[in-house]
């Protein structure tokens, strides 16, 4: 199974300010036709996990532009320009090259 | 408005079988893959099952492989999850998620099953 290793496990952030959530892939998660099948979630407390970032780098519907995802083919980052109290919650990365679809442990991000 | 919504949880002792369910509304679903993945108490995210738009493919994690079965009824627009042999490790929140190739994309608020005698 492809591990995904999250850091830091929590951070703590002041509201306007950014942050970065890091994932690494145990193998490289870029296919032959050219797409890296990595995705970012957020879970809100008490909420259920939803979808901010599919295919590495594309912003799923209705997410604020100011997240974003980038990386290379086993290194991965989601970063949250001017965090906001609604961002707070639990991001985990996952992957979706090969079954079984894998998740990172998450990491927590909260308010300073 | 896509809307994914579980039934069919609660308390059940080992051994025994529970049935879950997962109404879909707001999309065609039978033009999508769809998919549980489970959340065990102050634990992180784990993919249970997925089947194709037409029920022909069906994929498991290996610790559930034999015990559980996840099925569809495109006319009903409705998810299933057959969970047998169950144990204290299959205790969680589950959750019926739409699956494509832009991910997981839409989730529903999830159903708990505890498993305890």
């Amino acid at each position: 199974d492809i591990v995904m290793t999250q850091a830091p496990l929590s951070v703590s952030v002041t509201p306007g300010e950014s942050a970065s959530i890091s994932c690494r892939s145990s193998k490289s998660l870029l296919h032959s036709n050219g797409i890296t099948y990595v995705y970012w979630y957020l879970q809100k407390p008490g909420k259920s996990p939803q979808l901010l970032i599919y295919r590495m780098s594309n912003l799923a519907s209705g997410v604020p532009d100011r997240f974003s995802g980038s990386g290379s083919e086993t290194d991965f980052t989601l970063k949250i320009s001017r965090v906001e109290a609604e961002d707070v919650g639990i991001y985990y990365c996952g992957q979706l090259l090969e079954n079984p679809p894998t998740f990172g442990a998450g990491t927590k991000l909260e308010l300073k | 408005e896509v809307q994914l919504v579980e039934s069919g949880g609660g308390l059940v002792q080992p051994g025994r079988s529970m049935k879950l369910s997962c109404a879909a509304s707001g999309f065609t679903f039978s033009n999508y893959g769809m998919a549980w993945v489970r959340q065990a108490p102050t634990k992180g995210l784990e993919w249970v099952a997925t089947i194709s738009y037409d029920g022909s493919s069906t994929y498991y994690r290996d610790s559930v492989k034999g015990r559980f079965t996840i099925s569809r009824d495109n006319a009903k627009s409705t998810l299933y999850l057959q969970m047998n042999s169950l144990r204290s490790e299959d205790t969680a929140t589950y959750y019926c998620t739409r699956a494509y190739n832009s991910g997981f994309d839409y989730w529903g608020q999830g159903v708990m099953v505890t498993v305890s005698s």
